[in-house]
């Protein structure tokens, strides 16, 4: 069955680094693309990152452009999101997730990690 | 960036009840909407694709419909497993950013 364990996550001061990791098992990890999708607290979804299957195109929202890094380890099976000039709105879950369907427009998410927090505060 | 406005974004109902949820698109985007299920402290679960798709062990009393600016959320007939937020998110194919619409909370009446 399909798995994504997100890890790396905690309390971390404006404006410095984090690095968060999503570790995939249970289908051939290197032929999906994969999100970084994240929540707010008490607040709906901001998706926020996207690579492809073979980390050939990278895409990013604009709230995290030019600071945000997503990137991937085929060999390693897991997904990376690195985090730099981290911000107090910055805070929220952040999920990794599987795009459905990349060679048929299915950009979409399928399947979801149980997501991890990011707390940007002094 | 296309946005998304669902409506209502609360809607209190019974088990039993019909419920629609709608979400409107700022621009056309063919048929390319999801919508998702999530429940409190939960990751988000896909419901329906490309519209009106059903995923793969979702009850069949969920229903998607609609295409270019205007799709609906349908539950036939509600269940108390159903108590959740529901969004919506357009993937209108190689066009980042992969909006979400707000979130519709569906409560017990």
């Amino acid at each position: 069955q399909v798995q994504l364990v997100e890890s790396g996550g905690g309390v971390v001061q404006p404006g410095r680094s984090l690095r968060l990791s999503c570790a995939a098992s249970g289908f051939t990890f290197s032929t999906f693309g994969m999100h970084w999708v994240r929540q707010a607290p008490g607040k709906g979804l901001e998706w926020v990152a996207v690579i492809y299957y073979d980390g050939s195109n990278k895409y990013y929202a604009d709230s995290v452009k030019g600071r945000f890094n997503i990137s991937r380890v085929n060999s390693k099976n897991t997904l990376y999101l690195q985090m730099n000039s981290l911000r107090a709105e910055d805070t929220a879950v952040y999920y990794c997730a599987r795009v459905a369907d990349q060679y048929s427009g299915g950009w979409y998410e399928d399947y979801w990690g149980q997501g991890v927090l990011v707390t940007v505060s002094s | 960036d296309i946005q998304m406005t669902q409506s209502p974004s609360t809607l209190a109902a019974s088990v039993g009840d019909r419920v629609t949820i709608t979400c409107r698109a700022s621009q056309s985007i063919s048929s390319w909407l999801a919508w998702y299920q999530q429940k409190p402290g939960k990751a988000p679960k896909l419901l329906i694709y490309k519209a009106s798709s059903l995923e793969a062990g979702v009850p069949s009393r969920f229903s998607g419909s609609g295409s270019g600016t205007e799709f609906t959320l349908t539950i036939s007939s509600l269940q108390p497993d159903d108590f959740a937020t529901y969004y919506c998110q357009q993937y209108n194919t190689y066009s980042p950013p992969w909006t979400f619409g707000q979130g519709t909370k569906v409560e017990i009446k």
